[in-house]
């Protein structure tokens, strides 16, 4: 049973320019977050998506945008790239449990590894 | 701004030791949960504690919440050079589905 898989795994861009990071969430689960984890730091919560629509968002700007498809995979879209967006970026998808414990048990991805020049 | 913090930020012991990892925040969490990251990895989650006071004992780690659920922490007995990573906690507030993580504490262990 594949986990979490992100791609892709490292990827450089120029400031200005958009990057598209893609999540595919384990079996079973329906609930996709994003996290951004800069070198040395704990990640970031960006935002989450639930039944293809944004449910809670982190302190990040419009830049930032997602989208979830019907199969519960999910993109992560940055546009006009700066050089403090560089960072580990995380996916993370939570089980199809309604209980108050497991809706927070999440299961990561190994992340996209973006480096902004 | 932070809400949770973590101590020590940097950790470097001998095999055999005995360590202790703190998180500390002014907020009260409904739950909270420790990570272990390996560089190239995502974080693994280790535990997850809801009650306050709560004591979880995983191997030769031991995991405790704090009373008014706002702190909790993470001690190890005997660590070994596989015990080496990125410790972080997490806490969820409320029905929040979405974790607020801490700086983490990077762990060596020598052999």
């Amino acid at each position: 049973d594949a986990g979490v898989t992100q791609s892709p795994t490292h990827l450089i861009k120029t400031r200005g320019q958009q990057v598209t990071l893609r999540c595919s969430p384990k079996s079973g689960h329906d609930t996709v977050s994003w996290y951004q984890q800069a070198l040395g730091q704990g990640p970031q919560f960006i935002f989450q998506y639930y039944e293809e629509e944004e449910r809670q968002r982190g302190n990040f700007p419009d830049r930032f945008s997602g989208h979830q498809f019907p199969n519960y995979s999910s993109e992560l879209n940055v546009n006009a790239l700066l050089l403090g967006d560089s960072a580990l970026y995380l996916c993370a998808s939570t089980p199809v449990t309604r209980n108050r414990a497991g809706a927070n048990v999440l299961t990561f991805g190994a992340g996209s590894r973006l480096t902004v020049l | 701004t932070q809400l949770l913090e973590q101590s020590p930020q940097f950790l470097s012991i001998q095999e055999g030791e005995n360590l202790t990892v703190y998180c500390n925040s002014s907020s009260v969490f409904s739950s909270l949960q420790w990570y272990r990251q390996e560089p190239g990895e995502g974080p693994v989650l280790l535990v997850t504690v809801v009650t306050g006071g709560e004591v979880k004992k995983l191997k030769r780690l031991t995991f405790q919440f704090g009373d008014a659920r706002k702190d909790s922490s993470l001690h190890i007995t005997a660590a070994q050079p596989g015990d080496t990573g990125l410790y972080l906690c997490a806490g969820a507030r409320g029905s929040a589905r979405q974790l607020t993580f801490g700086s983490g504490t990077q762990l060596t262990v020598l052999p």
